[in-house]
């Protein structure tokens, strides 16, 4: 069965240092999504991309997160500097196309601890 | 702005007993409304969805129905198990295909 792919699953990193994180969509699956899940609240959007266009990044802290899926494959997700409150699970999503209709397959995550 | 609420946990239950998380919302329009469900150390799972008003989602044992006049789309299940032990995400999917999540409901159920 295709699974979302991430890597690292797990990444600890002191404050002020910079972190990467990796996703793998399901094969054809157009529409590509990062999510940030804080401790005990649910998942909210970062960004989300179709193909290797940015749809939303409202949410998206811009002065230090950057997001890029240049093939409009797989995707990187980069905090430079990375602050205490960046603490967090980091989930990456797929679906076929946009719209609520279209189920979205979660990765298993990159759980940051930024120390 | 569109919002999600649900019930606080952990819902601690005993094996076969009957299952009520509560989930209601505020939107403007017509939303869609899902629920994830989240095992330890895996991702979200998309556990049952329904687009319009008065549609019942189910799978695995699990029901819920979308109910506009009340805003809420409670999830039920008659006899739960072991192996229901989970964190229960309700979301809505709004006009702008935008998912917004509840903050989730840890359901333990003991043997």
């Amino acid at each position: 069965e295709a699974e979302v792919a991430q890597s690292p699953r797990y990444k600890i990193t002191e404050k002020s240092q910079a972190v990467a994180f990796w996703c793998d969509p399901i094969s054809g699956h157009a529409t590509l999504y990062w999510y940030r899940q804080i401790l005990g609240q649910g998942p909210e959007l970062l960004v989300q991309f179709q193909d290797e266009s940015v749809v939303d990044d409202s949410q998206l802290p811009k002065d230090r997160f950057s997001a890029e899926r240049l093939k409009g494959v797989d995707s990187t997700l980069k905090i430079q500097p990375a602050e205490l409150g960046d603490s967090a699970m980091y989930l990456c999503a797929s679906s076929y196309g946009q719209g609520t209709y279209n189920e979205q397959f979660f990765g298993p995550g990159t759980r940051l601890t930024v120390l | 702005g569109n919002s999600v609420t649900q019930m606080e946990g952990p819902v601690t239950l005993s094996e076969e007993a009957f299952l009520t998380i509560n989930c209601t919302y505020t939107a403007t329009g017509y939303p869609s409304l899902f629920w994830y469900v989240q095992y330890p150390g895996e991702g979200l799972q998309l556990l049952l969805k329904a687009t319009k008003a008065d549609d019942k989602g189910s799978n695995k044992g699990f029901e819920a129905t979308y109910r506009k006049e009340t805003t809420s789309f409670h999830l039920e299940k008659g006899s739960v198990q072991v192996s229901d032990s989970a964190v229960y995400f309700c979301a809505l999917g709004d006009s702008s295909y935008k998912l917004i999540f509840g903050s989730g409901t840890r359901l333990l159920v003991r043997p």
